[in-house]
């Protein structure tokens, strides 16, 4: 049974470029959170989606934007890249329930803004 | 607001001796999930524990057990017997409930654990 998986596991960018990273949740799993982890800090929740839509975001601006396809697997995009952009950005797949419900997270996509 | 607070930076214990690394959470929802993660170098979150707000019983895995004292909104992670393989961040998190939005994890800044043989 595969767990999360995200591709690229590593990518570098220039600012002001554009990057599209992706995630495929664990098998039967319904729901997709992208989270933004800058070096020494803790993950910061960017959004989730459920059944192809935006449920929830967290202090990021437009330029984060994602998308869920009917498979499940999602897409996190961000437009004109800044150099504090530069994180390790993490996918988390679950089952859309109540407080108890675990989180399934990738090995992370390491991005680099230079 | 929901909040984690992770008041040790570092923490370095001896191989086969317990750990306990701090965790203070603060929120108002009545239902809310506490989870700590473990992230190895290779970045991987790794979910090791969780415990729900209305569980009457620390939870334990394994070498892992939650102290939870709700009164005092602490969730303190204990390893037992650590191993050289336990080296790593830890992570506590928390999911809220009803104010606080089931959708999201909020992490505190972590605590760094080295295992010295």
């Amino acid at each position: 049974d595969a767990g999360v998986t995200q591709s690229p596991t590593h990518l570098i960018k220039t600012r002001g470029q554009q990057v599209t990273l992706r995630c495929s949740p664990k098998s039967g799993h319904d729901t997709v959170s992208w989270y933004q982890q800058a070096l020494g800090q803790g993950p910061q929740f960017i959004f989730q989606y459920y059944e192809e839509e935006e449920r929830q975001r967290g202090n990021f601006p437009d330029r984060f934007s994602g998308h869920q396809f009917p498979n499940y697997s999602s897409e996190l995009n961000v437009n004109a890249l800044l150099l504090g952009d530069s994180a390790l950005y993490l996918c988390a797949s679950s089952l859309v329930s109540g407080a108890n419900t675990e989180a399934f997270f990738g090995q992370g996509t390491r991005l680099t803004v230079v | 607001a929901q909040k984690i607070t992770q008041t040790q930076p570092g923490m370095f214990v001896q191989e086969k001796e317990a750990v306990t690394l701090d965790c203070t959470y603060d929120t108002s929802d009545p239902s809310y999930g506490l989870f700590w993660y473990k992230q190895p170098s290779s970045g991987e979150m790794i979910f090791l524990i969780y415990q729900g707000s209305y569980d009457q019983q620390n939870a334990t895995e394994g070498r892992y057990s939650l102290n939870f004292q709700k009164a005092r909104k602490s969730a303190n992670l204990v390893i037992s017997a650590s191993q050289l393989g336990d080296s790593a961040m830890y992570f506590c998190a928390m999911r809220g409930g009803l104010l606080g939005g089931y959708n999201k994890l909020i992490f505190g800044a972590g605590t760094r654990l080295a295992v010295h043989p």
